[in-house]
């Protein structure tokens, strides 16, 4: 599969554990995001990467939430002392590089439940 | 306000019908613009992207408009696996911002 692809599918863990979820690009984009998303609602931006550099961050990622993304390949969101309200769909997208309109092609996603 | 703002629906319609949905934003710098589906409990997948000529896509067309900052969706003689939300983007390649999605539900 060539496609984005996202580990763990789910994740469930106690409020105030610490949990992290990886995504591997398409391998020629080296264009990375990261975004949330909860019921009724459209994908939220949270992070976002070309190469290894962190080049655009949310507000919304509170000093509990890191991403990482060393090597310019694949990347690894942290979400540290998790709350109930952190509870949601985590996806990751890729783009290439290029002029005119760069699409981005999501991953499966992974959804954390906080109890 | 929200910089992509869509209208919820759901909108029903019947086998065969035409439905339009509308999309606005609210950043005049943005530059990339597109349409995704997502079915439920489903990553979004690319619909098409919008460029400022207009584009079609079999029964889709997907239109753009600058000057009032909306970008368009038509989809023609809907099929029931058209079923899905619809979620507009618009931003640059450092982020892309999605609206919140129309539902459209095609019924027999």
């Amino acid at each position: 599969d060539t496609g984005v692809s996202q580990d763990p599918r789910h994740k469930i863990t106690k409020r105030g554990q610490n949990v992290t979820f990886r995504c591997d690009p398409i391998s020629e984009h080296n264009r990375l995001y990261w975004y949330r998303q909860t019921l009724g609602q459209g994908p939220e931006f949270l992070t976002y990467f070309q190469n290894e550099a962190q080049l655009e961050k949310s507000r919304l990622l509170s000093d509990r939430f890191s991403a990482e993304r060393p090597k310019g390949s694949f990347s690894t969101l942290e979400i540290q002392r998790t709350e109930q309200g952190d509870s949601a769909m985590y996806l990751c997208a890729s783009s290439a590089q290029g002029s005119g309109n760069t699409e981005a092609f999501f991953g499966q996603g992974t959804r954390l439940t906080v109890v | 306000r929200k910089e992509v703002e869509q209208d919820p629906g759901p909108f029903n319609v019947p086998e065969g019908a035409t439905v339009a949905f509308n999309c606005t934003y609210s950043n005049s710098a943005s530059q990339s613009f597109f349409w995704y589906r997502q079915d439920c409990r489903k990553e979004p997948k690319l619909l098409m992207s919008v460029y400022s000529s207009g584009n079609e896509d079999g029964r889709f067309t997907a239109q753009l408009n600058r000057a009032s900052q909306y970008i368009s969706l038509l989809i023609r003689d809907s099929k029931l696996s058209d079923s899905a939300t619809y979620l507009c983007v618009g931003g640059g390649y450092n982020k892309l911002i999605f609206g919140a999605g129309t539902r459209l539900a095609v019924h027999p």
